[in-house]
Order: structure tokens, then sequence, then C-alpha cells
């Protein structure tokens, strides 16, 4: 079952503005990861970052966790149109017995850089 | 960073016919394959876990006489889409990692069509 819930569903932006997408989850966790899907391919991942972690900067990304809400966002600075592109949060859950070893993926984010 | 191929990316098939689909590392050892499926504009749900050399790990509600993965390298798992309908129709993604790796590396996956 998906886990992960993320808002916006779409954003549209301008490039050079900064891009914010926020995600939500159920279980404990050992990290959290973002990842990138460019329209009709696999993804890249971005990112990630501990559960004892508060904040992880890369480059323009900076993405932060709050395991007491359970959440974490991934802001994209300085935008450029080469950002666009749907963007999903994925945790290894830590269900019952201990870790699956599996990702679950959020909804996913669809963001279009406007030049 | 890793490289993970996956072929065909593209395939159009009739409706019974049977569907291999190939995941390979090309430059690291997988031990742990996953197979996700994609509609469009969704996220990505996760269908099967295959460790190297036992059998895979399937989801609930998938069916794994339909879909049968094979995991027999640390370098080439395959899903075969058997006696495909219509409504097998997807986008299929894999995405391996290796022992001590927490991310995945995917690949660019396949687009199904069954006609």
């Amino acid at each position: 079952s998906q886990q992960g819930e993320e808002d916006p569903q779409a954003l549209s932006i301008q490039e050079g503005e900064n891009a914010t997408m926020n995600c939500s989850y159920k279980t404990s966790i050992n990290n959290l990861q973002w990842y990138r899907q460019n329209s009709g391919r696999g993804l890249v991942h971005l990112i990630l970052i501990r559960s004892n972690e508060r904040e992880k900067h890369s480059g323009r990304l900076r993405v932060t966790l709050d395991t007491s809400k359970k959440s974490s966002s991934l802001l994209i600075t300085a935008s450029r149109a080469a950002d666009t592109a749907s963007y999903f949060c994925a945790t290894d859950a830590i269900l019952g017995s201990g870790n699956t070893g599996k990702l679950i993926f959020g909804q996913g984010t669809t963001l279009q850089v406007k030049p | 960073g890793a490289v993970v191929s996956q072929h065909p990316s593209r395939v159009i098939c009739k409706s019974g016919t049977s569907v291999k689909i190939e995941c390979r590392s090309l430059d690291f050892q997988a031990t742990t394959m996953f197979w996700y499926r994609q509609f469009p504009k969704q996220s990505l749900m996760l269908m099967a876990t295959s460790n190297e050399g036992s059998k895979a790990t399937y989801e609930q509600g998938v069916e794994k006489d339909k879909f049968l993965i094979n995991h027999a390298s640390l370098t080439l798992s395959t899903l075969t889409v058997t006696s495909a309908h219509p409504e097998d129709s997807s986008f299929y993604i894999c995405s391996a990692k290796g022992l001590y790796n927490e991310k995945l590396f995917f690949g660019s996956g396949t687009q199904l069509s069954v006609l």
C-alpha cells in the first residue's frame, strides 16, 4: 500500500523562483529519499535523509525531515526550466518485525518551471 | 553512479501473448531488485521484491502466476507478463540496489501496450 502523501500534486512556477514540495508518511522509517522522474523515464535518486537528521543540502536542493510529524519537504532554489519533472518521496518503512528493505513511494508532485 | 539497464523500452503485443522484460545492473551486483508498475500521472506501485537466488516476494494483490519474476544472477532480473491482456498495459520499472546501498537505481522503464 502507498505510504506517502505529497502536496501539492502539481506546481507551476517561473524560472528563478523556489519550489517547495511536501511529503507525509505513516510508519517509522530508517530514511526518507527523494527521487525525480522525467516523463516516461525511470527515476533518479536526488537525496537521502536519515531518521536522525533534520536537514540536508545538496546543491540547490534542501530537504527537511520532521519525524514527530512524519513529514518531509524538498526545496529547490533558483529553479530552472530543466527542473521540470515529477518528484517523489520514498520511505523504507519499518513494519512489524523490522525493516522491510523496500521503498514505498508517495503520490508525487509534478513541477513545471516556465522559462 | 550505478547503471541499470532495462529492455525493451517499449513493447506492443497481442492479447494472450507473454512478454519478458529484462533488468540488468551493469556495474554493480544487485542483491535486491524491485519491480514497480506505474499508471499515467500516478505513483509507483511496488509489485514484487526479488533477491538473487530466491523466490520473489509479491505485494498483496499481485498475481505471482501472472507476473513471473526471475532473479537468477546478481546482475539480471526478468519480469514476464504471462497471457497479457489490455488491462496489463502500463509502465513497468525495475530498480536495483546493492547489499550496502540504501538508495535505488532505476531502469528507464518499459511501456507495455496490449492490444
